[in-house]
Order: C-alpha cells, then sequence, then structure tokens
C-alpha cells in the first residue's frame, strides 16, 4: 500500500528563519510527488510537481527537490504570509490518477 | 476562468438525512474527484469520474455514498441517512486529462451533521 509520511507536524520558525520539511514515501511505481499549500478553511493550492529523483523545482521563497525516497520543502528567508499547512502528496502505480495524501506539516511564521 | 466551483460552503443536515454537495470543474476540465478530509487527518481519495463514467471509486465507503458526473452539469456527491461520523471537509478537484499534472481543488464543503 503507498504511504506517505510528512515531518515534523508542526513547525514555529521566526520571521527569516529558514528550514525544510520533509516528506517520505513508500511506492510502487512513482508517477509524481505533489506540493500544496492549504490555508484554514480552504481547498489545497497546488505548488509544484516533482517526477524524478534529482528534480529540483523553486517558486519565491520555496524549493522543493526529490530523491528516491523523499521529498524536501525548503524555505528560505520565510514571512508570516508563508503560514500555513503544507502538504505532499504522490500519484502512483500505472494509469492511477488517485493522488495519496501525507498528514501535513502546520508551518507558523512569527514576526 | 474561473477555478473549481463547489457548493454549498457549509452544510448542516440532522441524522438521516441525506447530503448532496455539488462540484463543477474548471472550464475545459473533464476529470473529476472527490476527496474528503476528516477533522485532524489528512485527505482520502474517494471516488474519480470522467463524464458519465466513475473511473476508480476504491475510496468510497460501500453503504450511503455515491457519486455522478452527468453529461450536463455538475458532479455531485450523494451521501444518504447521514450519520455524525460523516462530518468532515469534502474537496472536489478536477484535471484536463490523463497524464502528468497536478489538480486544481475546490474551497470544499463542510458537512456538519447533527
Amino acid at each position: 500500500e503507498d504511504q506517505v509520511t510528512q515531518s515534523p507536524e508542526a513547525l514555529r520558525l521566526q520571521e527569516g528563519e529558514s528550514s525544510s520539511l520533509n516528506c517520505s514515501y513508500t511506492v510502487s511505481g512513482l508517477r509524481g510527488l505533489f506540493w500544496y499549500r492549504q490555508d484554514p478553511g480552504k481547498g489545497p493550492e497546488f505548488l509544484f510537481t516533482l517526477y524524478s529523483a534529482g528534480e529540483e523545482k523553486e517558486k519565491e521563497r520555496l524549493k522543493a527537490t526529490l530523491t528516491k525516497k523523499e521529498s524536501f520543502l525548503h524555505i528560505t528567508a520565510p514571512k508570516p504570509e508563508d503560514s500555513a499547512t503544507y502538504l505532499c502528496a504522490v500519484q502512483a502505480g500505472r494509469g492511477a490518477q488517485k493522488l495519496v495524501f501525507g498528514q501535513g506539516t502546520r508551518l507558523t511564521i512569527n514576526p | 476562468n474561473a477555478g473549481v466551483m463547489q457548493n454549498p460552503r457549509h452544510l448542516v443536515r440532522r441524522r438521516g438525512q441525506e447530503a448532496r454537495l455539488r462540484c463543477s470543474p474548471m472550464k475545459g476540465h473533464s476529470h473529476v474527484y472527490w476527496y474528503r478530509q476528516l477533522p485532524e487527518e489528512g485527505l482520502k481519495f474517494m471516488v474519480y469520474l470522467q463524464k458519465e463514467n466513475i473511473i476508480d471509486e476504491s475510496g468510497m465507503p460501500k453503504e450511503r455514498f455515491s457519486a455522478e458526473f452527468p453529461k450536463e452539469g455538475p458532479s455531485i456527491l450523494r451521501i444518504q441517512q447521514v450519520v455524525r461520523g460523516d462530518s468532515a471537509a469534502y474537496f472536489c478537484a478536477s484535471s484536463p486529462g490523463t497524464g502528468r499534472g497536478g489538480y486544481t481543488f475546490g474551497s470544499g464543503t463542510r458537512l456538519t451533521v447533527v
């Protein structure tokens, strides 16, 4: 069974304090790994898709990387508006369309 | 270009009533997915539909839950005889088709069963 584990569950940082969120996965035939951001009371907002080990993508203060077993979401010099829950999901298996999500990391950036 | 539209945003039902949740996909998207987010839990896949077809319903509870995506109109997630444990946020997502790419999610319907 495909599994996705995110750590830590919650993370508090000071504004400007860089850190990384982890997403470990166990799947058969990874087709894509996705990062989403979710604000309270809203739906997940797409951030990145990574398809193969070694791939990296960047957007503003966020950078996502992928290895054969895990993905990292690096946050550089975060601002309070980066506070949200960050979700990792995998799409695996031939022809599969569904996403398997991790529990998320709740990130709080204090000013 | 409107995103994925879900309605209602909030829905309160008494135990035993029926709940109908609607989802209109993004323009040009023909694939719809429903996910459920229980309190303090992650998003769980329920069902994947294309127009007039259920493609994968491996995450749907065996009883009381059904979904459809008719040729015309929105996709509907229907929960019959609701129980307190059905209280959750239900999210719909859409995509243009198979292949690579992420989905676009709606803002969700928050169902409360009293």
